[in-house]
This record gives C-alpha cells, sequence and structure tokens, in this order.
C-alpha cells in the first residue's frame, strides 16, 4: 500500500466550476498535510497546509482534513485555465521530511 | 518562507561525466536539506537527507556512492551525480524543511540531461 495515494487524473473541470482534489494517507500518526502545485517543468509550490480536522479556507483554495478517516482534500473554487496543473498532496513524516502522492492532474477546459 | 536557489538550471553532460549540482539556501539557516529527483510524468522520489556536517541519509535504492552528497554549511548542499549514464537524465530538486511546520521550501530545479 502506497504512504499517499491520489487519483493520477487528467480531471477534466469546465472553467468557473469547482475542482476537487483527493487524497488519502496511511500513517495515522501523520499530523502535517500540504497541497502542492506544479507546472510543467517547475518545482513544486506550496499551495495550502492544514494541520487540524475540518475546512482550511484561503481564497479560491479550501484544504479538508478528515484524520479518522485519513482522508484530505482541496477544493478549488471559480477554476480558471491558469489552475491547470499537477496537483501532490504531501503529507508530514518524521525527521522533517515529506511524503508526496503521486499527484493528479487538473485540466480546466474554457 | 525560504528562498532556494539551484545551480545550474539545466545541464548537459556525456556519459561517463559527472555532474554537480548546488542548491542554496538564500534566507534561512538550513541543517537539513532534501534531494529529490523527478522522471516525466511521475511524482517527487525523494533520494535522499543531507544534514550540515554529517553524512546523508539516503533512501532505500538510491546508490549513494554515485549520488554523493555534501551539506559542508547551513547555507549549501551538493549533489554530484558520477558517472552519469542516460537513465540518471531527470529533474532534480532540492528543498529546505521547517521542523516545527514540516513545511518545504523547493529550489527551481536542475533538468539533467545524459547523451
Amino acid at each position: 500500500q502506497k504512504e499517499v495515494e491520489q487519483n493520477s487524473g487528467p480531471l477534466s473541470v469546465p472553467e468557473g466550476a469547482i475542482a476537487s482534489l483527493n487524497c488519502t494517507y496511511s500513517d495515522r500518526g501523520s499530523q502535517s498535510f500540504f497541497w502542492y502545485r506544479q507546472y510543467s517543468g517547475k518545482s513544486p509550490e506550496l499551495i495550502m497546509f492544514i494541520y487540524s480536522n475540518g475546512d482550511k479556507e484561503d481564497g479560491r483554495f479550501t484544504a479538508q482534513l478528515n484524520k479518522a478517516s485519513q482522508y484530505v482534500s482541496l477544493l478549488i473554487r471559480d477554476s480558471q485555465p491558469s489552475d491547470s496543473a499537477t496537483y501532490l498532496c504531501a503529507v508530514g513524516s518524521s525527521a522533517s521530511k515529506i511524503i508526496f502522492g503521486s499527484g493528479t492532474r487538473l485540466s480546466i477546459r474554457p | 518562507g525560504a528562498v532556494v536557489s539551484q545551480h545550474p538550471s539545466w545541464v548537459i553532460c556525456k556519459s561517463g561525466t559527472s555532474v554537480k549540482i548546488e542548491c542554496r539556501s538564500l534566507d534561512f539557516q538550513a541543517t537539513t536539506m532534501f534531494w529529490y529527483r523527478q522522471f516525466p510524468k511521475q511524482s517527487l522520489m525523494l533520494m535522499a537527507t543531507s544534514n550540515e556536517g554529517s553524512k546523508a541519509t539516503y533512501e532505500q535504492g538510491v546508490e549513494k556512492d554515485k549520488f554523493l552528497i555534501n551539506h559542508a554549511s547551513l547555507t549549501l548542499s551538493t549533489l554530484t551525480v558520477t558517472s552519469a549514464h542516460p537513465e540518471d537524465s531527470s529533474f532534480y530538486i532540492c528543498s529546505t524543511g521547517d521542523r516545527a511546520t514540516y513545511e518545504q521550501y523547493f529550489g527551481p530545479g536542475t533538468r539533467l540531461t545524459v547523451t
């Protein structure tokens, strides 16, 4: 079983709609959860982080965490073509390192 | 977050030669740096954890004699790919990590092509 699992996609969403990205993790002791966005040929950039159960909102982005279900998601409202990228879910492990999922490719169609 | 630079941003080398990639933490004292490799359409794979003043910790399956890591100061870690082969062609990314929050600050990456 992979430690951090994501659907590879591609996930196609019309412009202006809500994009929903999901991730599950295996380590129940994990305390830190991150969503990174990666454009082709570029390094990842941090979109959101969340540590507590529930929702965390930042602009058009909302991260949701459910530790009991070992599930974390990212919602993108009012999707824009510039949101088209690969989204990486990451979970904090020991020694300050994080484990990345394989990423979900998101495509926003005009 | 911390600002991390990498040099070079891309490099082409011949098979059998060695290539050194530098990772600098510009505004953050990085006792720990991480080196990742990413093949096309795949996720980031952690290669090793670089510790300032001590030996790096390599992930399972990564050859430490092939991928030499040096972390001699709080602002610089280097990755040397020795005797490079075409299968080493990849995107190499370094990062520093915040021990308290686990947040990672990534460098811009180095594209290595071995011919």
